[in-house]
């Protein structure tokens, strides 16, 4: 099994461009999960889909975050216009839910990096 | 607001000692506690689950404990190897599709 996979491993880009991420999950697995991680924060969830279909984006941080996942293989995140406070290692994460506790398998992430 | 803290500071340890690593929590009834494991440059990597209603939880080397009256979960490596050096992450889970709450890791090195 190919695993969690994201592309790209690493982003460099410019304030106010759009920076688009992508997200192939494992396959078989009906849970996805976007996170961004920094040494100040942590690794905070951003949003989650079950079944294609976003269920809790509360931790989006505002309107020029978005995510979509047009089908069980693949999910994007997009950041339009990008900020340099967006900098960050963003990780995607997939699961099997069953009726119990979700194991999240998680990809290699992609360093972004706004300046 | 929930609140989940790891120890903080990096924990140091002798090559072959047993590692402890504490998770506490606050306003927080998880059903379940996960640990992760994460190298740099990579993702979290999960390790263990353990239930509420479970005391402990061994794997190999590594075993959790989950106490919710103290909410508290420790994390024990024996015979700890450079190999384990790494940050650990512990999770809180209320199950059935809640999502996980993180804890900011802590960082371990075993030196040899």
């Amino acid at each position: 099994d190919a695993g969690v996979i994201q592309s790209p491993r690493h982003e460099v880009t410019e304030m106010g461009q759009e920076v688009t991420l992508r997200c192939k999950p494992i396959s078989g697995h009906n849970s996805l999960f976007w996170y961004r991680q920094t040494m100040m924060r942590g690794l905070e969830l951003l949003i989650y889909f079950n079944n294609n279909v976003p269920i809790d984006d509360s931790g989006m941080p505002e309107d020029r975050f978005s995510a979509k996942m047009p089908n069980a293989s693949f999910s994007t995140l997009k950041i339009q216009p990008s900020e340099p406070r967006d900098s960050a290692v963003y990780f995607c994460a997939s699961s099997l839910r069953l009726a119990e506790s979700d194991t999240q398998y998680f990809g290699p992430g992609t360093r972004l990096t706004v300046l | 607001s929930q609140k989940i803290e790891q120890n903080s500071e990096a924990l140091n340890i002798q090559e072959g000692k047993t590692a402890t690593l504490t998770c506490n929590y606050t306003n927080y009834s998880p059903a379940y506690l996960q640990w992760y494991r994460q190298d740099p440059g990579r993702g979290p990597v999960f390790l263990l689950l353990i239930r509420e209603n479970e005391k402990e939880k061994r794997k190999e080397r590594l075993k959790v404990t989950f106490d919710t009256t103290l909410k508290q979960s420790l994390f024990h490596i024996t015979a700890s190897q450079p190999a384990d050096s790494a940050t650990y992450l512990c999770a809180l889970d209320r199950g059935y599709g809640n999502k996980l709450v993180f804890g900011a890791g802590t960082i371990l090195r075993v030196k040899s």
